[in-house]
Parts: C-alpha cells; structure tokens; sequence
C-alpha cells in the first residue's frame, strides 16, 4: 500500500518554542499534501496544505515546508502554545484524488 | 454552516450484532469518504461515495463491511456480525466536487463486546 511515514511518534515542546514534524513519502502521484489536527474525541481538522508546485506555505504559526526532490514535507509551529497541544496528521492524496493516505501521527505536547 | 455530522458518536454492540453509522455532509458537498481509525494509529481509508455511487471502495473489508448514499438521507455504512477487532473509531469526510479539501465529521466509535 501507498505509505506516508511521519516522525517523531511524540514530541514535547516548551511554550513559545518551535515544533516541527516531518513526514515522508514514496508515490510520486501524491500532488496534494494536507495536514490535520486532532484533539482527544474529536475528528480531525484541516490545519494547511500545500500543492507541489510551491516550496512553503505559512498561515498564521503554521507553516508547510515541502521538498519534491526529497520527497518530504514538514510542519512548524511558530511560538507553540498549550492549546497547540494535539495529535497532527499528515497526509496525501493523489491525482486520482480519491483517497487520503495518512502518516501515523505525531502527538504533540506543548509545556507551559 | 452545520459541518460533516456523524451519530450515533458511540455505539456498543455485542459480537454478531450489526452497526449502522450515518453520515450527513457538509451542505453542497457530494463527496463522501470513510475512515477508520484503530487506537493509536492513523486513519485509513474505506471507501468514497457520491450520491448513489460507490466509486472507491478498495479499503473496504471483502465480507460484512457496505456503504451507501442514498439519493436522499445520509450516507450508511454497515457492519453486519461485528466481531471485536471492529471496534475503532470511523470517520465520515465530505467535500465538493473538484476540490482536494477533506473535512472529517466528529467520528462514531464504536466498541464491540
């Protein structure tokens, strides 16, 4: 199956500092690549995407930094707070533009 | 502007009984996707639907699992004879046509005993 992996597994950060979570994949297909956020009991929310015909894409704290020679594509969160604290998902949909195929999921925890 | 809305939000069923999730779209989306989610891993996607189509349902179990979205009403997906193993968290997302964005409803968890 089509494989998106996401690293670190789980990450704590001091409040105020940056949190920066990495995903990766292998299907050359993949032309759209968003990220989500989930709280505890929720489902996940659209967080930012970014197509790869740009480089990097910022809103507000958060920004997609994307490498198509690589193959990778990564979250920053600027000036990190408690309420950043969550699980975020990458995620990759291809052309065909069906499916999303997620990566495992990274658990951030942000200390006051 | 209601979201994607899912009920039941729980449900518990013994082992061989059968669930029934429903799943309301985003107003003006006809696309619908479904999503499972096992405890501490990603999702995983089931199957997409427009209405009264299945269009992709190469993540769908071969045996118990069906969905569909009826001309009118929500879309369904069923689990005939749960066994434990079901018991996960199923996602419903929406979107309009011709537009990447996914946007997941509130999930239904389903446990089953």
């Amino acid at each position: 199956q089509q494989q998106v992996k996401q690293s670190p597994q789980s990450l704590i950060v001091q409040k105020g500092g940056i949190s920066i979570i990495n995903c990766a994949y292998e299907n050359t297909a993949f032309d759209y690549f968003p990220w989500y956020q989930q709280f505890p009991g929720k489902g996940p929310a659209l967080l930012i995407a970014i197509r790869p015909d740009v480089s990097e894409k910022k809103e507000g704290r958060f920004t997609i930094s994307f490498n198509k020679s690589a193959k990778q594509f990564s979250l920053h969160i600027m000036d990190s707070q408690p309420g950043d604290s969550a699980t975020y998902f990458c995620a990759a949909l291809d052309n065909a533009g069906n499916m999303l195929t997620f990566g495992g999921g990274t658990r951030l925890m942000v200390k006051p | 502007n209601a979201g994607v809305m899912q009920n039941p939000r729980h449900l518990v069923r013994r082992r061989g009984q059968e669930a029934r999730l429903r799943c309301s779209p985003m107003k003006g989306h006809s696309h619908v996707y479904w999503y499972r989610q096992l405890p501490e891993e990603g999702l995983k996607f089931m199957v997409y639907l427009q209405k009264e189509n299945i269009i992709d349902e190469s993540g769908m179990p071969k045996e118990r699992f069906s969905a569909e979205f009826p001309k009118e009403g929500p879309s369904i997906l069923r689990i005939q004879q749960v066994v434990r193993g079901d018991s996960a968290a199923y996602f419903c997302a929406s979107s309009l046509v011709g537009q990447h964005e996914q946007y997941f409803g509130p999930g239904t968890r389903l446990t089953v005993t």
